[in-house]
């Protein structure tokens, strides 16, 4: 079955500092790719998708490249802000009759100013 | 505002009774998605619909659990017999086009004593 692997956390860093939040999927075929974002008390918001191999999602300043021959999505940020602190999932759907989205474990962000 | 809501955000009840939660989708969605999350997880996929046919559930979904979504537009999700297992954040999510990214409600957080 499908499965979405992220790295472990918790992630502190000082603000500006670059982030790498790692995410590996295994599933067959061509899944779309997501990263979804929950800041403290709110809930899930999708950050960014990629829907094919070597798309690059993108949205406020967040990328992640969907990277079919290592099965990865990798979420990245050039500078972090304080407001970035949140939990961060990774995601991926079938699509089509199988459209439910698996999600790995989340990770939580702290960023220190 | 016209983004997915659920009712109530809060439950708290005995174990053995039974509870319902209400989702209303973003109006020109045709597919709904109910998820469960608890500390420290990711979501994790129980069912869903597209307009009114609930087309897949998952094998968390025992017998105690039911939905539907009568008429294509809301969805409602009753656990009879509730057990302390069953306390959780239930999520709704709703989709539209082709690659089917998801949006989520703020949740119904339930706590069985």
């Amino acid at each position: 079955g499908n499965s979405v692997t992220q790295m472990e956390g918790p992630v502190t860093l000082s603000e500006e500092a670059f982030l790498t939040i790692n995410c590996t999927y295994t599933a067959t075929g061509y899944p779309s790719l997501f990263w979804y974002v929950q800041y403290p008390g709110e809930g899930l918001q999708l950050l960014l998708k990629a829907t094919k191999a070597d798309d690059k999602g993108s949205n406020k300043g967040f990328e992640a490249t969907y990277r079919k021959e290592t099965t990865s999505f990798h979420l990245e940020k050039g500078s972090v802000q304080v407001s970035d602190s949140a939990v961060y999932f990774c995601a991926l759907s079938q699509g089509g009759a199988n459209s439910k989205l698996t999600f790995g474990k989340g990770i939580t962000l702290s960023v220190r100013p | 505002d016209t983004g997915v809501s659920q009712d109530p955000r809060h439950k708290i009840t005995k174990r053995g009774q039974n509870v319902t939660f209400r989702c209303d989708p973003i109006s020109e969605h045709n597919r709904l998605y109910w998820y469960r999350q608890t500390l420290g997880q990711g979501p994790e996929f129980l069912t869903y619909f597209q307009n009114e046919a609930q087309l897949e559930k998952s094998r968390l979904l025992s017998d105690r659990f039911s939905a539907e979504r009568p008429k294509g537009s809301f969805s409602t999700l009753e656990i009879q017999r509730t057990e302390q297992g069953d306390s959780a954040m239930y999520l709704c999510a709703s989709s539209s086009g082709r690659y089917y990214e998801q949006y989520f409600g703020p949740g119904t957080r339930l706590t069985v004593t």
